[in-house]
């Protein structure tokens, strides 16, 4: 199985300013032959299912706010938050779909400080 | 619009059985992979296999083969998760989810039910 570490595990941002969240893959999650790597990024709130945010490692869901970006190849990936909003206040996972079982991280908690 | 209905909430003693469902709608069911997710109290997002309604191809992760089964009923757009004989362990929020793209997994899943709630206590 791929496994997939974030961090850090929490993270307090002030309003407005930039949140980052890492997520590592234990192997390569890059496919040569398309140039695509196999990252998807999803935001969960409490007490609603996941959204996702963020695929292909760096590709915008439709209708999320473009202060949310993905980038990373290979087995290093990055969920960058530009200018944090009060809403934004939610659990992120990243999650490999290179193979099966496509496994998630362990989640990393965003609050507001 | 694609909509995933799931199931209410189910209480159950250990030993008992349960099968909870997730309703489809706003697409063609038969041509989306769907995938099972558990979310244990308090805890992460565990991907539990999946299942083609077209043909019920069905993989599970090796951490839950044996433990559940995905089932599908084509006339009534409708996705299963059942379970023979529960345990406390077993207790969490399943969510079914949609891949993203007809006929692949190798895709983002990018609709989700609302989650069914298993509670197994004693």
């Amino acid at each position: 199985d791929i496994v997939m570490t974030q961090s850090p595990d929490s993270l307090a941002v002030s309003l407005g300013e930039r949140a980052t969240i890492n997520c590592k893959s234990s192997q390569s999650v890059l496919d040569s032959s398309s140039n695509e790597n196999y990252i998807a990024w999803y935001q969960q709130k409490a007490g609603q299912p996941p959204r996702l945010l963020i695929y292909w490692a760096s590709t915008r869901e439709s209708g999320v706010p473009d202060r949310f970006s993905g980038s990373g190849s290979g087995t290093d990936f990055t969920l960058t938050i530009s200018s944090l909003q009060a809403g934004d206040v939610a659990v992120y996972y990243c999650q490999q779909y290179y193979n099966t079982p496509q496994t998630f991280g362990q989640g990393t908690r965003l609050e507001i400080k | 619009e694609v909509q995933l209905v799931q199931s209410g909430a189910e209480v159950k003693m250990p030993g008992e059985s349960v099968k909870i469902s997730c309703k489809a709608s706003g697409y063609s069911f038969t041509n989306y992979w769907i995938a099972w997710v558990r979310q244990m109290p308090g805890k992460g997002l565990e991907w539990m296999g999946i299942i083609y309604p077209g043909d019920s191809d069905t993989r599970y992760s090796p951490s839950f083969q044996g433990q559940v089964t995905f089932s599908v009923d084509r006339f009534v757009n409708t996705a299963y998760l059942q379970w023979s004989r529960l345990k406390a362990s077993d207790t969490a929020i399943f969510y079914c989810a949609r891949y993203g793209e007809a006929g692949a997994t190798a895709t983002p899943v990018d609709h989700w039910g609302r989650g069914s709630l298993v509670t197994v206590s004693s």
